[in-house]
């Protein structure tokens, strides 16, 4: 069965810009959550969505935020982007969001902001 | 806020040696997450622990959850140099389907 699919899987773009990032879950999972990991701040929890409510939200500025749609997938948002946003932008899927079926990370996307 | 800490850090060690990494958290949780994450690579799940006393194996590789003690431990038998990434603790609780990652620890396993 296919995993969580990223993409793109690399970006580079210039303060300023704005991106969005996707994350297509496991078929039939129903919760994806959004983690930014740099080497200074490790993994931090950004938001999550379930059923396309956002569910809960981690410590980030208005400029990060995210949706998702009638199938699951979503997508984050980066607005006027900084040289503190490059990261490594994990989501994860979970069927419900809760520990019983536990949680399946995609690849990444790497943002490079120059 | 809840908090959570792995200790090393850094961990170099030669294969066929045993060695235990230690993650404690700060406030009471309800499952804990081990994960290992290779250079440049996404998050592999290696065990959920959901309760106290929990205890779980895979290979050389063994988790065990003190919720009392809020600690977690994970155990490596025997290393092989395979082993060698970057294993991180993770904390879930029920108020919200979030994980709290500890720092991580990147463990070189050398022949």
């Amino acid at each position: 069965k296919a995993g969580v699919t990223q993409t793109p899987r690399y970006l580079i773009k210039t303060r300023g810009q704005q991106v969005t990032l996707s994350c297509s879950p496991i078929s039939g999972h129903r919760s994806v959550s959004w983690y930014q990991q740099t080497p200074g701040q490790g993994l931090q929890f950004l938001f999550e969505y379930f059923s396309e409510t956002q569910r809960n939200k981690g410590n980030f500025p208005g400029r990060f935020s995210g949706r998702q749609f009638s199938n699951s997938r979503s997508e984050m948002n980066v607005s006027t982007l900084e040289l503190g946003d490059s990261a490594l932008y994990l989501c994860a899927s979970s069927f419900d969001g809760t520990h019983k079926y536990g949680y399946t990370f995609g690849s990444g996307t790497r943002l490079t902001v120059v | 806020e809840l908090k959570v800490e792995q200790n090393p850090l850094f961990l170099s060690m030669q294969e066929g040696k045993n060695y235990t990494i230690y993650c404690n958290y700060s406030t009471t949780s309800d499952r804990l997450y081990w994960y290992r994450q290779d250079p440049g690579k996404s998050l592999e799940s290696l065990f959920v622990l959901l309760s106290n006393g929990a205890v779980k194996q895979e290979g050389r590789l063994m988790a065990s959850l003190d919720t009392k003690a809020r600690l977690s431990t994970l155990h490596i038998t025997a290393a092989v140099h395979d082993l060698s990434a970057t294993y991180f603790c993770a904390v879930e609780k029920t108020s919200g389907s979030r994980l709290t990652f500890g720092e991580g620890t990147q463990l070189t396993v050398n022949p």
